[in-house]
């Protein structure tokens, strides 16, 4: 069965600093991951998709297959950064998500 | 545009109950999908469906019924609720399918069963 894993439930940086969040995954397929993110009081919403290998607010995520990863990168964390992060793999008609990364951003 | 719109936001059940979580959405899309959170979980597929009179199983679809009358509305109906569907359920839609990644959710209906 499909799984993704982020091993981080919180991560706190501070402005300026270098991020990365984690995410594993596990499928038997041609594997297609997304990032989703949901700020304070907002609704989830989609970041970045591995496919278009876009940079989108200064994230950028590879996708790793031999390691199976696909690790969120910023190498400088601004303060409105500060939000959840849930990554989240395709299989057939649905995705299935991670438990989610807590990013804080400190001043 | 509303979006996603579910109703109602919270609930709280006795075991053994029967209700409806509302799902609507006005934009057109055909594809549309159920989502429950448990705590310290991700989001896990319930049921979802590429358009009207079409609907299929998720990953975790047991004591739950859908259905999809029309492009618009898509709800989450629970026979007899049990304490293990105390969760946060999210609704979300899509032009495009799944293809894309791109979903639209709504905020969430938090359910407590007793």
């Amino acid at each position: 069965a499909q799984r993704v894993t982020q091993p981080e439930k919180l991560l706190s940086v501070f402005k300026g600093a270098p991020v990365e969040l984690k995410c594993n995954y596990s499928y038997s397929g041609s594997p297609e991951l997304f990032w989703y993110v949901q700020y304070s009081r907002q609704r989830l919403q989609l970041l970045l998709r591995h496919i278009s290998r876009e940079s989108i607010k200064g994230f950028t995520a590879d996708l790793n297959k031999g390691e199976t990863s696909f690790h969120l990168k910023k190498p400088f964390a601004q303060e409105e950064d500060s939000a959840m992060y849930y990554c989240a793999l395709r299989w057939g008609e649905g995705l299935t998500f991670g438990e989610g990364t807590q990013l804080t951003v400190n001043p | 545009n509303a979006g996603v719109t579910q109703t109602p936001k919270f609930q709280v059940l006795k075991t053994g109950q029967s209700m409806t979580l509302q799902c609507a959405q006005d934009m057109n899309h055909e594809y549309m999908s159920w989502y429950r959170q448990d705590p310290g979980m991700g989001l896990r597929l319930i049921h979802y469906s590429v358009g009207a009179g079409i609907t299929d199983q998720g990953e975790v679809p047991n004591g739950y019924n859908v259905s999809r009358s029309t492009t618009e509305d898509f709800p989450l109906r629970l026979l007899s609720a049990a304490p293990s569907q105390t969760s946060v359920y999210f609704c979300a839609s899509s032009s495009t399918g799944i293809d894309t990644g791109e979903l639209f959710f709504g905020e969430g209906s938090r359910l407590t069963v007793l």
